[in-house]
C-alpha cells in the first residue's frame, strides 16, 4: 500500500470549513484513497473515499489532485464534535484485507 | 444495523493470565478485522476473517495470540500469557465484502496488564 503523510495536528474555528491534507506521491493507478477519523475513546469511522474524482457525501468532501499525488479532506462547517483524530489512507480497492492506519492528523474545533 | 459489539469494554488482567475477548459483527458483513492500538498510534492490523475463514495474520502477531470466528459470527480474541506489552485497544471492525474498505468499528476493549 502506498505510504501517506499528513500533518501532526491542525486547528480550526468552530462554524470554518476545515481542510486536512494527504500527501501519498506513491500512489498506484488501482489504489483508493480512504479517511476515516476516530473520536477519542471510540473505534474509528469511516467517513469517505475515492478514486480520482471528488466525492462528497453527508459528512465531508474529498479532493483529489489531478495527479492523484495528493487529497483534502473537506469538512464544510466544522463542529466541537468534529475534533478528532483524521485517517487518510491508501489501498487496493480490491484486495479485502487490512487498511494501514499512519497516525493520523488531530483536529482540535475550537469554539 | 446496531453496530458492532465489543464484550467486555475494559479489562483488567495480571501478568501471566489469560483473556479472551468477543466481537459481534454487524448481522450480515461477511468480514472481520482485529486491530490493536496503543496510546498515540494508530490502529495496528492483527487479523482478518471472511466468513469462517481466517485468510490474512500479521506476522506482529506473536503465537500467544489466536483468534476464531466458528460458523462466521461471532469472533474472539485469545491472549495467553499476558505481558505488560499487551496492554492496548483491542478493535474489531466487520464489513461487507463488494463495499470495498468500508469498515464498521466497535468501541473497542481496553486491556491492562499489571
Amino acid at each position: 500500500d502506498a505510504k501517506t503523510t499528513q500533518p501532526p495536528s491542525m486547528d480550526c474555528a468552530e462554524g470554518r470549513a476545515a481542510n486536512l491534507p494527504c500527501n501519498h506521491s506513491t500512489i498506484s493507478g488501482n489504489e483508493y484513497v480512504y479517511w476515516y477519523r476516530q473520536i477519542h475513546s471510540q473505534g474509528p469511522q469511516y467517513i469517505i473515499h475515492g478514486l480520482k474524482n471528488n466525492e462528497t457525501n453527508e459528512m465531508a468532501s474529498l479532493i483529489i489532485t489531478e495527479d492523484r499525488k495528493s487529497s483534502t479532506l473537506i469538512l464544510p462547517h466544522a463542529t466541537l464534535r468534529d475534533t478528532a483524530v483524521y485517517y487518510c489512507i491508501v489501498r487496493a480497492g480490491t484486495s479485502g484485507s487490512r487498511l494501514t492506519f499512519g497516525e493520523g492528523t488531530q483536529l482540535t474545533v475550537n469554539p | 444495523d446496531t453496530g458492532v459489539s465489543q464484550d467486555p469494554r475494559h479489562k483488567i488482567t495480571k501478568r501471566g493470565q489469560n483473556v479472551t475477548f468477543r466481537c459481534d459483527p454487524i448481522s450480515e458483513h461477511n468480514r472481520l478485522y482485529w486491530y490493536r492500538q496503543t496510546l498515540g498510534q494508530g490502529p495496528e492490523f492483527l487479523t482478518y476473517f471472511q466468513n469462517e475463514a481466517q485468510l490474512e495474520k500479521s506476522r506482529l502477531l506473536s503465537d500467544r495470540f489466536s483468534a476464531e470466528r466458528p460458523k462466521g459470527s461471532f469472533s474472539t480474541l485469545e491472549i495467553q500469557r499476558t505481558e505488560q506489552g499487551d496492554s492496548a485497544m483491542y478493535l474489531c471492525a466487520s464489513s461487507l465484502q463488494g463495499m470495498g474498505e468500508k469498515l464498521f468499528f466497535g468501541s473497542g476493549t481496553q486491556l491492562s496488564v499489571l
